[in-house]
């Protein structure tokens, strides 16, 4: 089974809707990484979470790290087609050598003007 | 300062042949991971080098692949004897601080590599 799930798979929302993505690890996290992906282009680098409870925004996007839950959320408020893309969640795996990061399948954005 | 800089951004190569993809980090940077993204699925770490040291190589299929990291120039991702099946983008990211640091990991474009 994925180590690292995402949900939704994809998403389509009206522009100036808000909306949440979600990912879930089986294992423990030493961190947690949030990227967003246009369709055949490169990660753009948007948050880091390492400790729990920790929640950081920047512009219309907010991310928090639930590490009971071993779970990080992804919100972005009153979206704009500009949002558009894959987000991808990235995970650091605590314990000896496990620095690489361990990505989800994504979540592919649409946001309808 | 330049991000992480990758080339080509697209390459096709025929069954057989060899693929060479280049990866610049980002300046001050000493640290570069390769992932690759295949088709449908997630990225998935291949290896993670320092300058002229690999230190994890363990998603990196044992055989046709090799990376590099020499003291001057860029990272190499090498593949012999090219495949259908290696078709996928092959992403590079570099950091400035290693193992433990929680340094954020910037991403280059990425290379497309085509097999025909």
């Amino acid at each position: 089974s994925q180590e690292l799930e995402q949900s939704p798979q994809s998403l389509i929302v009206q522009e100036g809707k808000n909306l949440t993505i979600n990912c879930t690890s089986s294992k423990t996290l030493y961190g947690l990484y949030w990227y967003k992906q246009k369709y055949g282009e490169g990660l753009i680098f948007l948050m880091m979470l390492q400790k729990g409870g920790e929640e950081k925004s920047h512009e219309k996007i907010t991310a928090k790290l639930d590490e009971k839950k071993q779970q990080s959320s992804l919100h972005i408020t009153a979206s704009q087609p500009s949002h558009a893309g894959i987000y991808l969640c990235g995970a650091e795996y605590s314990g000896a050598g496990s620095y690489q990061l361990t990505f989800g399948k994504g979540t592919k954005l649409s946001v309808i003007p | 300062n330049a991000g992480v800089m990758q080339n080509p951004r697209h390459l096709v190569r025929r069954r057989g042949q060899e693929a060479r993809l280049r990866c610049s980090p980002m300046k001050g940077h000493s640290h570069v991971y390769w992932y690759r993204q295949l088709p449908e699925e997630g990225l998935k770490f291949m290896v993670y080098l320092q300058k002229e040291n690999i230190i994890d190589e363990s998603g990196m299929p044992k055989e046709r692949f090799s990376a590099e990291f020499p003291k001057e120039g860029p990272s190499i991702l090498r593949i012999q004897q090219v495949v259908r099946g290696d078709s996928a983008a092959y992403f590079c990211a570099s950091s400035p601080g290693g193992p433990g640091w929680g340094d954020e990991q910037y991403f280059g474009p990425g290379t497309r590599l085509t097999v025909t």
